[in-house]
């Protein structure tokens, strides 16, 4: 099994482009998350979807967009980047909802995304 | 502020000597707590899991302890190898279905 995928691996953008990242899971799972780290701090909730068809905003979901394509796939959109949305986005998925009952929490490879 | 602070930031081991990680969180109440571990380029990866019930949990060479009572919770890693060289997260799940995540350790093992 591949897990949690994510394209692309790294990528370049100028202040005020667009860009869509992508995640797919291969487990089955109903939940899947969007977290971005940034240096010297924890792992930061942007947004989730707790099952298909669903999504909701976590802490810092201001400047991104996502959606729930199909039960494998969410994406997260960047409609205009900016510098402050430099960072690795981890995307991540659960059988359940995380916090509801604990079940074990499976992330991707992460994206590098630099804005200029 | 931060509701998980971990210690120190970073350490460097020599191989097969032990080590202790810190975790001190203000999150309350909380359900568990969780140790990941994260290699340079890839996504963490669950080590531990405990609830608030459970004092001590370990996965190998990784040992988690946890008091509730003072908040704080420790990671131990017995006898290091050159592939725990990473950055552990401690993660608490608290109230209104929220994860807290630390900053974490970053540990060097030297051969």
């Amino acid at each position: 099994n591949a897990g949690v995928t994510q394209t692309p691996k790294f990528q370049v953008l100028k202040t005020g482009q667009s860009m869509t990242l992508q995640c797919a899971q291969d487990m089955n799972h109903n939940s899947m998350y969007w977290y971005r780290q940034d240096p010297g701090m924890g792992l930061r909730l942007i947004y989730y979807s707790a099952s298909e068809g669903t999504t909701d905003k976590g802490e810092v979901p201001n400047g991104y967009n996502v959606s729930r394509l199909n039960k494998r796939e969410f994406s997260l959109r960047l409609e205009s980047a900016a510098p402050s949305q430099t960072s690795v986005y981890f995307c991540a998925s659960t059988r359940k909802l995380d916090w509801e009952t604990y079940n074990e929490q499976f992330f991707g490879p992460g994206t590098r995304l630099t804005v200029l | 502020k931060n509701q998980v602070e971990q210690s120190p930031q970073s350490l460097i081991i020599l191989e097969g000597k032990n080590c202790t990680l810190q975790c001190n969180y203000t999150v309350s109440p909380f359900s568990n707590l969780r140790w990941y571990k994260q290699d340079t380029g890839r996504g963490p990866v669950s080590l531990t899991i405990m609830t608030f019930s459970e004092n001590t949990k370990s996965n190998g060479r990784y040992t988690a302890t946890l008091d509730a009572d003072t908040k704080q919770s420790s990671l131990h890693i017995t006898a290091s190898q050159l592939s725990d060289s990473a950055s552990y997260i401690c993660v608490v799940s608290g109230p209104d279905y929220k994860l807290s995540f630390g900053a974490g350790t970053t540990v060097t093992v030297r051969a």
